[in-house]
């Protein structure tokens, strides 16, 4: 019964190669998000989709796009992973409206050598 | 322009003292909303509060105390009688949905350390 759940957990992969996280949610929410959070910890926007269309895209590489299948379902693609993609990047998901507040799952560690 | 700042990069505390956590932000926008997150060592994070800028009513929950000052543009959090399970990473967050849509802007964290 996760709320907001990511997959994989953990990935080590090697420079140049593609991957992707599945991010689902099960609070019947409308909106979605992927934030990084960087070696220092800073966390920082980079997509938002309110009912599959995409609202917010920070300025973040071409090589990230996300894909968001149905309400309840934010992937993220990630193309020709570079060292300094290395990160953790987290799922959220919240209902819009005035008692908004984003629930995020446990996070994806990326590890790129 | 949003801003938040956590300025106490770290904090160390014995158990059973209180300790505050200061955030200070910064918004256009009359409406406006904070947060505060918590991350333990296990890396999730996790929500303990929101309260909107119209609402400047303090909170308590247990422990957990949050102080909302609209006229400093802080919204500070206390943990009483700290225990060793507060240890984590507290980062607060503002969300100004006129001029930023719904993203929640970060504050740097504060990490919290509390010894037995």
């Amino acid at each position: 019964d996760t709320a907001v759940s990511q997959t994989p957990k953990y990935l080590v992969t090697q420079m140049g190669n593609d991957k992707s996280i599945k991010c689902e949610q099960n609070l019947g929410h409308d909106t979605m998000y992927w934030y990084k959070q960087d070696s220092k910890k800073f966390l920082k926007i980079m997509f938002s989709y309110n009912n599959k269309e995409l609202i917010i895209n920070e300025t973040v590489p071409n090589r990230f796009s996300p894909k968001s299948p149905d309400k309840a379902h934010l992937n993220l693609h990630i193309n020709s992973l570079e060292l300094g993609d290395s990160a953790v990047y987290f799922c959220a998901s919240s209902q819009v409206g005035r008692k908004e507040t984003q629930y995020f799952g446990p996070g994806t560690r990326l590890l790129v050598l | 322009a949003q801003k938040v700042t956590q300025a106490q990069t770290e904090i160390s505390v014995v158990e059973k003292e209180d300790v505050t956590l200061d955030c200070v932000y910064e918004t256009r926008d009359t409406t406006y909303y904070l947060f505060w997150y918590k991350q333990p060592p296990s890396g999730e994070l996790v929500f303990l509060i929101r309260r909107n800028s119209f609402d400047e009513q303090n909170e308590i929950s247990g422990r957990y105390s949050w102080n909302f000052q609209k006229s400093t543009s802080s919204f500070n959090f206390t943990i009483t009688a700290s225990q060793v399970v507060d240890s984590a990473v507290y980062f607060c967050a503002l969300r100004s949905p006129m001029e930023y849509g719904n993203k929640l802007v970060f504050g740097a964290g504060t990490i919290l350390r509390v010894k037995s």
